[in-house]
């Protein structure tokens, strides 16, 4: 069974510009999470989706962060404008329906520095 | 305060060692607990879980929770340089979808 594809692994950019990320997660899997892990820190969930739909966004800076599953499967997060906080590993996970005892497997993530 | 508190580290041990890693946490609603092992450059992976009180063992691995300290632990006994990684533990409510709750990680060192 394939894993929780990410791209790319790498990215550097300048502050203010902006990027996005990109996740494929398991096939067959409705649920889908983005998390953002600072250096030193665990995972904090920025956003979950259930198929196409937002689930829980309640942590996602949404001034500058946007995130979309159009067709329930792959979905991209972008940051517009970046700031020098941002620099982190943006970790993709997902899990056959969200519910309460769902595993969540994780991509091995995309890591950005914001120079 | 944060909800889940973990200490850091880094915890360096020899191999054939017991390794003890620990969570604190002050959210009675959590009731699922989870240790995620983390590979450098790796995302995390499931190692154990557990529901509400007691003890699970999966091998080498032992996980308890002691809800009315609310406190888990993860031991893992006979350690292998293999296991060198960041331990994180994480929790979740009933309830609360599928929102996991993070510690900082633990980075263990096992040295041959």
């Amino acid at each position: 069974e394939a894993g929780v594809a990410q791209s790319p692994r790498y990215k550097i950019i300048e502050k203010r510009q902006s990027v996005a990320f990109w996740c494929n997660p398991i096939s067959g899997h409705a649920t889908l999470y983005w998390y953002q892990q600072i250096l030193g820190q665990g995972p904090k969930l920025l956003i979950q989706f259930q198929n196409n739909g937002v689930v829980d966004d309640s942590q996602l800076p949404k001034d500058r962060f946007s995130a979309e599953r159009l067709k329930g499967v792959d979905s991209t997060l972008k940051i517009q404008p970046a700031k020098l906080e941002d620099s982190a590993v943006y970790l993709c996970a997902s899990s056959l329906i969200g519910g309460s005892t769902d595993t969540q497997y994780f991509g091995p993530g995309t890591r950005l520095t914001v120079l | 305060q944060k909800e889940v508190e973990q200490d850091p580290g880094p915890l360096s041990v020899p191999e054939g060692a017991i390794v003890s890693l620990n969570c604190t946490y002050s959210n009675s609603a959590f009731q699922y607990f989870m240790w995620y092992r983390q590979y450098s450059r790796k995302g995390p992976e499931l190692l154990m879980y557990t529901y509400s009180s007691g003890n699970k063992e999966d091998g080498r691995f032992t996980a308890q929770v002691d809800k009315s300290s609310k406190y888990i632990s993860l031991f893992i006994r006979d350690s292998q340089p293999s296991d060198s990684a960041t331990y994180l533990c994480a929790m979740r409510s009933t309830g609360g979808g599928n929102k996991l709750t993070f510690g900082t990680g633990t980075q263990l060192k096992v040295e041959l």
